[in-house]
């Protein structure tokens, strides 16, 4: 079975780029979620979506960053203007969610982001 | 104060000890609680859910108590391949979602 599939693996740009990171969860799952995950602060929770629609964006760090998900088989994370310190690995991770449920989270591969 | 709380560690153990990680987390309306291994350079992927009355796998054991708000986990014969980091995670459900929210993670180092 395919699980979450994430592009590109790496990339390294120059700031003030922009940076476009792709997402496919699992098919037949509801919620999608995008972390950033770095040594100082960890994994983090940026924003996620329960049916396409973008539940909790309080993680997004600031406006240069946003999230789409235009239908349920795919989504997107956008820096622009990209800037040194948004370097870091960024996982897309998937589940199938209900508000009893305990489903855990299957994560995609990351990408790992470099801005010079 | 972090949501959840873990000691980074690293936990320097040989090889067939049995090591313990503890977690605290601060939200007490969180509904769902997990352990995640993440191996060096790839991506979390679950270890175990836990559950109110303990449960074992193999292993592992995990273990919470509401009450403290404290989770832990215990592995017993430690391998090689257990070298890892461990991370616990709290599970609250807003909007019919499922959000998450991870510790910094516990390193383990097992030796021969």
């Amino acid at each position: 079975d395919a699980g979450v599939i994430q592009s590109p693996r790496h990339e390294v740009t120059e700031m003030g780029q922009e940076v476009t990171l792709r997402c496919k969860p699992i098919s037949g799952h509801n919620s999608l979620f995008w972390y950033r995950q770095t040594m100082m602060r960890g994994l983090e929770l940026l924003i996620y979506f329960n049916n396409n629609v973008p539940i909790d964006d309080s993680g997004m760090p600031e406006d240069r960053f946003s999230a789409k998900m235009p239908n349920a088989s795919f989504s997107t994370l956008k820096i622009q203007p990209s800037e040194p310190r948004d370097s870091a690995v960024y996982f897309c991770a998937s589940s199938l969610s209900h508000v009893h449920s305990n489903q855990p989270q299957h994560f995609g591969d990351g990408t790992r982001l470099s801005i010079l | 104060r972090k949501e959840v709380e873990q000691d980074p560690g690293p936990f320097n153990v040989p090889e067939g000890a049995t090591v313990a990680f503890n977690c605290t987390y601060s939200n007490s309306a969180s509904q769902s609680f997990f352990w995640y291994r993440q191996d060096c350079r790839k991506e979390p992927k679950l270890l175990m859910s836990v559950y109110s009355s303990g449960n074992e796998d193999g292993r592992f054991t995990a273990q919470l108590n509401r009450a403290s708000q404290y989770i832990s986990l215990l592995i017993r014969d430690s391998k090689l391949s257990d070298s890892a980091t461990y991370l616990c995670v709290v599970s609250t459900h807003p909007g019919g979602g499922n959000k998450l929210t991870f510790g910094t993670g516990t390193q383990l180092k097992v030796e021969l």
